[in-house]
């Protein structure tokens, strides 16, 4: 139980372009999502929290108008970065979470973005 | 405010000895403690957690760490290292006391297993 599906695993894209990143719980109810931005060697960076039907709350320093995140239902989730440029790339990783601070996190597999 | 440190970002173990990932945290509020493993080009697994309880927590592939309120630590342990074990372990706490259920991340351990 408590699998979440992250899609597309890897893409590559021109610079200038919008890519849009779906997170999406298979078989349980997604309070919260979380999305995360992991640089090479280093460890997770929080960048936004989202809940079902309201705006998402971003960490300091994350720009929102350039990374769109959208929480439509209580299974999915969307990040979009818009008008990426190199310095994007990264491995982006979401998590669903139930509901209940003494409740985990579970993690997609992330997503590998390459903009050149 | 509350953070996370992971003493080694590297470890070295041989196949059959013991595995210990240290995680030392500060935090207002009692938190709730996490550990997880990530595989190359993998999202996280969580492995195991203390919320409440018993301080003694058993998560799978045989790991287990135990919460020590006077240490404030929660080190990760494994009588017996496998090749599989060869990953990136991070530890995460959560405040209590946080409805989002907001984690904080250590820095990471990078674990690898010889023959």
């Amino acid at each position: 139980g408590a699998v979440v599906s992250q899609h597309p695993s890897w893409v590559i894209c021109k610079s200038g372009t919008s890519v849009k990143i779906e997170c999406r719980s298979l078989d349980f109810q997604a309070t919260t999502m979380f999305w995360y931005r992991q640089f090479p060697k280093q460890s997770l960076m929080l960048m936004a929290t989202s809940n079902e039907g309201s705006k998402a709350t971003y960490e300091q320093g994350v720009e929102k108008d350039k990374f769109l995140i959208n929480h439509a239902s209580l299974t999915l989730s969307t990040l979009t970065v818009t008008s990426a440029h190199p310095e994007d790339s990264s491995f982006y990783i979401c998590s669903a979470g139930t509901g209940g601070s003494n409740q985990p996190q579970h993690f997609g597999d992330g997503t590998r973005l390459s903009i050149l | 405010a509350q953070s996370v440190t992971q003493l080694g970002s590297h470890v070295s173990v041989s196949e059959g000895a013991l595995v210990l990932l240290r995680c030392n945290y500060s935090s207002s509020v009692p938190p709730y403690l996490f550990w997880y493993v990530q595989y190359p080009n993998q999202g996280l697994q969580l492995l195991l957690k203390y919320t409440t309880g018993a301080t003694l927590v058993k998560g799978i592939n045989g790991f287990e760490a135990e919460f020590k309120k006077s240490e404030t630590s929660f080190h990760l342990t494994k009588p017996s290292a496998h090749m599989s074990d060869a990953a990136e372990y991070f530890c995460a706490v959560r405040e209590a006391t946080d409805s989002w259920g907001k984690l904080q991340f250590g820095a990471g351990t990078q674990v690898v297993v010889t023959p």
